[in-house]
């Protein structure tokens, strides 16, 4: 199965802040990495699919970036609808299909 | 409007069996592929079961197979997941997903199912 590690597990930051979350693959992957929005009480939400194709009407303050085993989410200017938890997915193999653990990103 | 809205959850008894089910609208259900993923209470996303359109392929987590079997009628945009031997560490929201080529693009809003004596 390969394993996907999100970092940190969680981050505070402000309005307006630039913000990376990282994530890493337990072995290549290629480009087949997806990132999905959480907020509270709501199911997930795709944002990024194959590394860095935004979903439609996703913001463009949001890219993907990344090959192989290391992946990175960057939220260029924070807003306050961005503070949620996030989560990456391979989509290499199957089965299983695997999330990282998340990343809670929280208001400073 | 594309719409999956799942249905089934409930309190049941460890050991116990339950049958969810998601209504699929606003797009050719049977041309996509279909999953359940699960999310226990305060953690992250699992995903559980995988089903092609046509049926014939198949997929389970190492911690569903044996007991819970994914079935969609086509006919009536549903996708089902029928769990038996539920334990207590299948409490969880149930999503249903559709994917298109390993991500999950659409997500219905989930059912809780809780499994406690």
């Amino acid at each position: 199965d390969i394993q996907m590690t999100q970092s940190p597990s969680s981050l505070s930051a402000s309005v307006g802040d630039r913000v990376i979350i990282t994530c890493r693959a337990s072995q290549s992957i290629s480009t087949s990495l997806n990132w999905y929005q959480q907020k509270p009480g709501k199911a997930p939400k795709l944002l990024i699919h194959g590394v860095s194709t935004l979903q439609s009407g996703v913001p463009s303050r949001f890219y993907g970036r990344g090959s192989g085993t290391d992946f990175t989410l960057t939220i260029s200017s924070l807003q306050p609808e961005d503070f949620a938890t996030y989560y990456c997915q391979q989509s290499f193999s199957a089965p299983p299909l695997t999330f990282g653990q998340g990343t809670h990103l929280e208001l400073k | 409007e594309v719409q999956l809205v799942e249905s089934g959850g409930n309190l049941v008894q460890p050991g116990g069996s339950l049958r969810l089910s998601c209504a699929a609208s606003g797009f050719t259900f049977s041309i996509y592929s279909m999953n359940w993923v699960r999310q226990a209470p305060g953690k992250g996303l699992e995903w559980i079961s995988y089903m092609t359109s046509d049926t014939k392929t198949i997929y389970y987590a190492d911690s569903a197979k044996g007991r819970f079997t994914i079935s969609r009628d086509n006919a009536k945009n549903s996708l089902f997941l029928q769990m038996n031997s539920l334990r207590a560490e299948d409490t969880a929201v149930y999503y249903c997903a559709r994917s298109v080529q390993w991500y999950f693009d659409v997500w219905g809003r989930g059912t809780l199912v809780t499994v406690s004596s």
